[in-house]
C-alpha cells in the first residue's frame, strides 16, 4: 500500500528564512504532485513533477523529485507572510495509476 | 475551460440522516473523478474514485457510498450518518491518470450534530 509522508506537519518561520519540506513515499512512483491549501479552502496545483530528476520553480518555491530516494522536495526562498498555508504533496500509485494518494500535508506560518 | 462544481458549500446534518453530495465537471469528458476527505487539521483521505460511467472504487470501509451515473456527474451519499462523517468533503478531477494534476472542487463543510 503506498504511504506518503511529509515532514515537518508544522512548520513557524521568520520571514527572509530559507527552509525545506520533505515528502517521501513508499512504494515506486515517477510522478508526484504539489498543492497548497489556504485555511477553509480547496487545494490549488502548485508543481507537477513527471521524472527524476525533474525541477520546477514558481517565485520564492522550487520543487524537485529523486525517484531512486522516492523524496520530493520542496524549498522555501526568503518567505513571506503570503506563503503562508498548507502544502501537500501527492503520488500517484504505480501499481493502480488511477489512485492519487496525498501527503500527510505541512502547515505553514511564516511570521514577520 | 474545464470547470469542477461541488455542492453544498456547508450542511450541518444530524446523526442518523442521510446525506448526498453532489460534484459536477464542465468542459471535458472521460474524466477520472475523485472523493476525498478531510478532518479538522488533518491530511486528505481518499474515499472513493472512479474511472468510468458506473465504476466506483472503494478505499475506506464506511457508511458513505458513491454513485457515477453520468459521465461527469458524481455523488457521494450516506443512508445514516455518523457523528464521525464531520468533515470537510472534496471532490476532485483529472483528465487522465496519466501525467496529470487533479482539480478540486471548492469543498464541502459537513458537521453532523
Amino acid at each position: 500500500e503506498l504511504k506518503v509522508e511529509q515532514n515537518p506537519l508544522f512548520l513557524s518561520m521568520q520571514e527572509g528564512k530559507n527552509y525545506t519540506i520533505y515528502c517521501n513515499y513508499s512504494t515506486t512512483s515517477d510522478r508526484l504532485y504539489w498543492y497548497r491549501q489556504d485555511p477553509g479552502k480547496s487545494l490549488e496545483s502548485l508543481f507537477v513533477l513527471l521524472s527524476n530528476g525533474a525541477v520546477k520553480q514558481e517565485g520564492r518555491l522550487m520543487a524537485s523529485l529523486d525517484t531512486k530516494a522516492r523524496l520530493s522536495t520542496l524549498h522555501i526562498t526568503a518567505a513571506v507572510h503570503d506563503l503562508s498555508a498548507t502544502y501537500f504533496c501527492a503520488v500517484d500509485d504505480r501499481y493502480n495509476t488511477d489512485k492519487l494518494i496525498f501527503g500527510t500535508g505541512t502547515r505553514l506560518q511564516v511570521f514577520p | 475551460s474545464q470547470t469542477i462544481h461541488q455542492w453544498p458549500a456547508t450542511l450541518v446534518q444530524p446523526v442518523g440522516s442521510p446525506l448526498s453530495l453532489e460534484c459536477t465537471v464542465e468542459g471535458t469528458s472521460n474524466p477520472n473523478l475523485y472523493w476525498y476527505r478531510q478532518a479538522a487539521g488533518r491530511g486528505l483521505q481518499l474515499l472513493f474514485y472512479s474511472v468510468g460511467i458506473g465504476q466506483i472504487s472503494s478505499e475506506v470501509p464506511q457508511n458513505l457510498s458513491a454513485s457515477r451515473p453520468q459521465d461527469r456527474q458524481f455523488i457521494l451519499s450516506s443512508k445514516k450518518l455518523l457523528l464521525s462523517d464531520s468533515g470537510f468533503y472534496l471532490c476532485a478531477w483529472r483528465q487522465d491518470s496519466l501525467n496529470t494534476e487533479a482539480f478540486f472542487g471548492q469543498g464541502t463543510r459537513l458537521t453532523v450534530v
